[in-house]
């Protein structure tokens, strides 16, 4: 049983084109995330939602857009892609347990996604 | 803000060697400390969460270690393996938030 699924794993797209990916997770945690790895393989958070509330926007492109429909399921939709987007994309999740604390993120197995 | 940094930045030893990577942040205020592995073209996999509480915690062949107050953790690697060939990235909250803060990862290869 996945903890947090991703899909596609793959995606090959045009630039200038529509795209969106979907991340599920099923440990019943409260925070959901979208973290990006680019070429040099740095990961670097892009947007983190609590509970279907976004609590975390780093400087994204509004092109990017999240959603979350509910707190166990948080979609990226990315809008007039370009080349600079080719990255690997993770969802991941994490559950507070109060003052800080948690029991550590959850990762999904990424995607990633070629623009050309 | 938080910065993450690990040394080295990769490593090449023979099979059975007992190894250790660092990391060090520049922000002692963290509520925890997790070690992830990645395996090239794959997700990250969880190795070992330490609360800030903590100073150690071990998992098989693995320990961790953490010294908040020199912003310092180490992941320990008993008698490695082939199969313990990937890249190892080491991540902190930023500030009090649930932002997650990486390093830029060990590659190790272990040769047999």
């Amino acid at each position: 049983d996945t903890a947090v699924s991703q899909t596609p794993k793959y995606l090959v797209t045009q630039m200038g084109n529509d795209k969106s990916i979907k991340c599920e997770q099923n440990l019943g945690h409260d925070t959901m995330y979208w973290y990006k790895q680019d070429s040099k393989k740095f990961l670097k958070i892009m947007f983190s939602y609590n509970n279907k509330e976004l609590i975390i926007n780093e400087t994204v492109p509004n092109r990017f857009s999240p959603k979350s429909p509910d707190k166990a399921h948080l979609n990226l939709h990315i809008n007039s892609l370009e080349l600079g987007d080719s990255a690997v994309y993770f969802c991941a999740s994490s559950q507070e347990v109060g003052q800080g604390l948690n029991y550590g993120y959850t990762f999904g197995s990424g995607t990633r996604l070629t623009v050309v | 803000k938080q910065e993450v940094t690990q040394i080295p930045a990769a490593l090449s030893v023979p099979e059975g060697e007992n190894l250790v990577l660092n990391c060090s942040f520049t922000d002692s205020a963290i509520y925890n400390l997790q070690w992830f592995r990645q395996d090239p073209g794959k997700g990250l996999t969880s190795l070992l969460l330490i609360q800030s509480s903590q100073r150690e915690q071990t998992s098989g062949r693995l320990n961790a270690s953490l010294d908040k107050s020199s912003g310092r953790s180490t992941l320990y690697i008993a008698a490695s393996q082939p199969g313990d060939s990937a890249t190892y990235l080491c991540a902190v909250p930023q500030g009090g938030s649930e932002k997650l803060v990486f390093g830029k990862g060990t590659k190790l290869t272990v040769n047999p």
